[in-house]
């Protein structure tokens, strides 16, 4: 399975802030997603990071709000903009290979005051 | 869409005892079924997963068996211990080359001494 690594583990910022989160991988992989994980709630997809082009995101996830690069197949960002409390969640990449498995990082936890 | 719908969202077992979690799922598409653990403060780690064309998978005291008839599938944790004290989330994988899975709300199992 991949090593997937995230940066930063935890953090707390105030509203109206930017938070970009770095995912770094340690093989090249087909596949990234970032998923958000609201306290005490199961995992959302947010949209598929795809390399070289515009993320593919799900419904209620806009560019605009979540900003997300992949420039290479083992690294990804995802930015959370002009946070408000309702972001604090665990935000969590996971990665994909050929056969539909997918691993996940250990996620980053963001508290918005 | 896919919906997945996972019982018991929480359980209590003594330690030895067996465990069952139970999904269903709506897309009769779906092909690829993934069970994760989730400790806290960390990322969901896949602890086994199911392909559409197997009906049962075992692996030491884990197992999962799957209907597709009706839908559904099972994982079943034998001889349990505390440390399997942990959140665990089922998912289906949408039948597409997109690599995307649908999870349950989770379960939390608590494994007493």
């Amino acid at each position: 399975s991949a090593v997937i690594s995230q940066k930063p583990s935890r953090d707390i910022c105030q509203r109206g802030t930017s938070l970009t989160i770095q995912c770094q991988v340690d093989s090249q992989v087909t596949m990234m997603f970032w998923y958000r994980q609201q306290p005490g709630q199961s995992l959302t997809l947010i949209a598929t990071a795809n390399q070289g082009s515009e993320a593919t995101y799900e419904s209620g996830f806009v560019i605009d709000k979540f900003p997300i690069s992949r420039p290479n197949l083992t690294f990804s960002t995802l930015t959370v903009s002009n946070m408000s409390p309702e972001d604090s969640s665990i935000y969590l990449c996971s990665v994909g290979t050929t056969t539909d498995t997918q691993y996940f990082g250990p996620g980053t936890r963001l508290t918005v005051l | 869409g896919e919906n997945v719908e996972q019982h018991p969202s929480t359980l209590s077992v003594q330690e030895g005892d067996s465990a069952v979690i139970k999904c269903t799922y709506s897309d009769s598409a779906s092909n690829y079924f993934p069970w994760y653990k989730q400790e806290l403060g960390k990322g969901p780690q896949l602890i086994i997963d199911i392909r559409s064309n197997v009906g049962e998978k075992k692996d030491q005291r884990i197992a999962v068996t799957l209907n597709k008839t009706a839908k559904h599938f099972s994982l079943h944790i034998t001889e349990t211990q505390p440390e399997d004290s942990a959140v665990y989330f089922c998912a289906a994988g949408i039948p597409s080359n997109t690599g995307k899975l649908i999870f349950g709300q989770g379960t939390t199992l608590q494994v007493k001494p």
